[in-house]
């Protein structure tokens, strides 16, 4: 039983638009999201945080997103630029619970 | 400070071999974890450490082993390399386990 799921393997966007990536939780003890970027031949870097106890959560281009009652958290970048194409896992974690569960990745291209 | 940092990039080994992985953080973190990530899935955890002497297993220990002797290195020992671990490896650390984690650049592990 996969708790984290990312539905879309990949993204494809234009320059200068809004990216939205998805992510869906089955856990309602997860109180912790994160998202992390990921270059080819890198290791995953982070890149926002929310917790449970907000809705959202801003870093510049790039706002996090969490709706605890549909189990839904969103990365939404705003303006995308050719430099965000990666690789973005999302994780969320329990409190307590000593570890985080990964997503599989969404795979995001942004044209220029 | 150096981070997280991974040796070898990249290894071959031949079925049945015995090989150690090795990771070392100079951030002073007391967690560490090492996840396989294999093509089109998320991270999957392998191991964790909350503190030098403790070490206890994640979603996928199977075949694999790990002490933690000191904060800063925490090993990963392949027994008996089997194909089913050919994977790229990471090794990350943080404040907290459910905290931001930093991850190494990964090795890329083929069995043969």
């Amino acid at each position: 039983d996969q708790q984290v799921k990312q539905n879309s393997p990949s993204l494809s966007v234009q320059e200068g638009r809004i990216s939205i990536l998805n992510c869906d939780y089955t856990n309602s003890m997860f109180d912790y999201f994160l998202w992390y970027k990921k270059y080819p031949a890198e290791g995953p870097t982070f890149l926002i945080s929310i917790s449970s106890i907000k809705d959202k959560n801003e870093d510049g281009r790039f706002t996090v997103f969490l709706n605890k009652s549909a189990k839904h958290l969103s990365l939404h970048i705003v303006p995308s630029q050719p430099g965000d194409s990666a690789v973005y896992f999302c994780a969320a974690s329990a409190t307590g619970a000593g570890k985080s569960t990964f997503g599989d990745g969404t795979t995001l291209t942004v044209k220029p | 400070n150096a981070g997280v940092t991974q040796t070898p990039k990249f290894q071959v080994l031949k079925t049945g071999q015995s090989m150690t992985l090795q990771c070392a953080q100079d951030m002073n973190h007391e967690y560490m974890s090492w996840y396989r990530q294999d093509p089109g899935m998320g991270l999957r955890l392998i191991h964790y450490s909350v503190g030098a002497g403790i070490t206890d297993q994640g979603e996928v220990p199977n075949g694999y082993n790990v002490s933690r002797s000191t904060t800063e290195d925490f090993p990963l020992r392949l027994l008996s390399a089997a194909p089913s671990q050919t994977s790229v490896y990471f090794c990350a650390s943080s404040y907290e386990l459910t905290d931001t984690q930093y991850f190494g650049p990964g090795t890329r592990l083929t069995v043969l």
